[in-house]
């Protein structure tokens, strides 16, 4: 069953026209964060929220947003996206209260929205 | 200096074959370390953890050196399979809640 689910797994979008990504999860875990992801490069850490707070890095554009409205849902709007923003956009989730044998800082990913932009 | 940082390979093993990958951190405060895969176009998987003792999970062997701020991933008997990017990730524990990733090291297992 999947547990971070992120659509659409592609998206297409013009040069300067607002897109919004999606992540659901049900894992009901605290943190969720979004990483970009360019070919052969490591995942670059966007923003995260732990719950409601929102945590944002400190040289991630404005033209990056987040809204988290509950547990479950968070979302990414590049308002006005450019040729430089095409790439993969992963969103993970991580529990720092998990028990037992899984480290509290073990990230889970969905598996990506490609974007592209024209 | 990068916080994370990988020999890119690729590596380019026959089946069967031992290959080992090494990766070095920048802080020596950082607790946790992990070894994700990565296949080609898909998100990052959670491969092991690494432990201050090291541990083995089938094949697969991860090491922490401490002292030398280094990180070893061990793939004995290579399988086709194994074909993938292999990143290594660190917590720096300026934060609980982030993690830092290499760029990672590419291995392709040939027939």
């Amino acid at each position: 069953d999947a547990m971070v689910i992120q659509n659409p797994r592609y998206q297409v979008t013009q040069f300067g026209k607002p897109v919004t990504l999606s992540c659901s999860q049900t894992l009901n875990h605290n943190v969720m964060y979004w990483y970009q992801q360019k070919s052969s490069q490591a995942p670059k850490l966007l923003f995260h929220y732990y719950d409601k707070d929102f945590n944002n890095e400190a040289d991630t554009p404005d033209n990056f947003q987040s809204r988290r409205p509950n547990t479950s849902f968070c979302f990414l709007d590049i308002r006005s996206p450019g040729l430089g923003d095409a790439a993969m956009y992963l969103c993970a989730t991580s529990s720092p209260w998990s028990s037992g044998l899984e480290s509290t800082d073990t990230q889970y990913f969905g598996p990506g929205t490609r974007l592209t932009v024209l | 200096r990068k916080e994370v940082e990988q020999d890119p390979g690729p590596f380019n093993v026959p089946e069967g074959a031992t290959v080992a990958f090494n990766c070095t951190y920048s802080n020596s405060a950082s607790q946790s370390f992990f070894w994700y895969r990565q296949d080609c176009r898909k998100e990052p998987k959670l491969l092991m953890s690494v432990y201050s003792s090291g541990n083995e999970d089938g094949r697969f062997t991860a090491q922490l050196n401490r002292a030398s701020q280094y990180i070893s991933l061990l793939i004995r008997d290579s399988k086709l399979s194994d074909s993938a990017t292999y990143l290594c990730v660190v917590n720096p524990m300026d934060s609980s809640y982030k993690l830092i990733f290499g760029s990672g090291t590419r291995l392709l297992v040939r027939p």
